[in-house]
């Protein structure tokens, strides 16, 4: 199975902030990368798809990035809205498997 | 508007089973291939099963095999999940999830809102 290790699995930032996030995948899975953002009770939403490409209706302040079996999830100006678990996916092959989550709160 | 909705879910005892329905509306089910997403209480996602929109792509989770069943009904733009020997480690919250694909990417873009599962006796 390919093991997605997620870090930080948390981290507090301010309104205005920008925030990386990474995922390293434990063998290649080309671009098969999703990210999904989590608020507490409700279903994830879908971020980015193909590791950089938006999702549509998702703000342009979202970005994705590869370099080989590593990727990143950039906020560019963290807003209120955006205080949430965020969750990369790789779907290269079965069994899909998450990271296990990275949770932004409030500094 | 894409709409998934998850039912079925609730209390069982171990080793009962439960079967989970989703009720897609919005889009041509048939069109789609459909995943089940599970969470456990405070945990991370976990991808529990696939099927294409050919029966002939079912993939699972090494920690359901052999006991949960994905099966699809077109002609009522229905999801299930046939859970059987449940154990207390399969209590979540159960999702359904649309697949969107293309040749250099799969994801899932849309989700119901889920379906509570508890195993305990």
């Amino acid at each position: 199975d390919i093991q997605m290790t997620q870090s930080p699995s948390s981290l507090s930032a301010s309104v205005g902030d920008r925030v990386t996030i990474t995922c390293r995948a434990s063998q290649t899975i080309s671009t098969f990368l999703n990210w999904y953002q989590q608020k507490p009770g409700k279903a994830p939403k879908l971020l980015l798809y193909g590791a950089s490409s938006l999702q549509r209706g998702v703000p342009s302040r979202f970005s994705g990035s590869a370099s080989g079996t590593d990727f990143t999830l950039t906020i560019s100006s963290l807003q209120p809205e955006d205080f949430a678990t965020y969750s990369c996916q790789q779907t290269y092959s079965y069994p899909w498997t998450f990271g296990q989550g990275t949770k932004v709160e409030i500094k | 508007e894409v709409q998934l909705v998850e039912s079925g879910g609730g209390l069982v005892k171990p080793g009962e089973s439960l079967r989970l329905s989703c009720e897609a509306s919005g889009f041509t089910f048939s069109g789609y291939s459909m995943t089940w997403v599970r969470q456990a209480p405070g945990k991370g996602l976990e991808w529990v099963s696939y099927i294409g929109t050919s029966t002939f792509y079912i993939y699972y989770a090494d920690s359901v095999k052999g006991r949960f069943t994905i099966s699809r009904d077109n002609a009522q733009s229905s999801l299930f999940l046939q859970m059987n020997s449940v154990r207390p480690e399969d209590s979540a919250v159960y999702y359904c999830a649309r697949v969107s694909d293309d040749l250099d990417y799969v994801s899932q873009d849309y989700w119901g809102q889920g379906t509570l599962v508890t195993v305990s006796s």
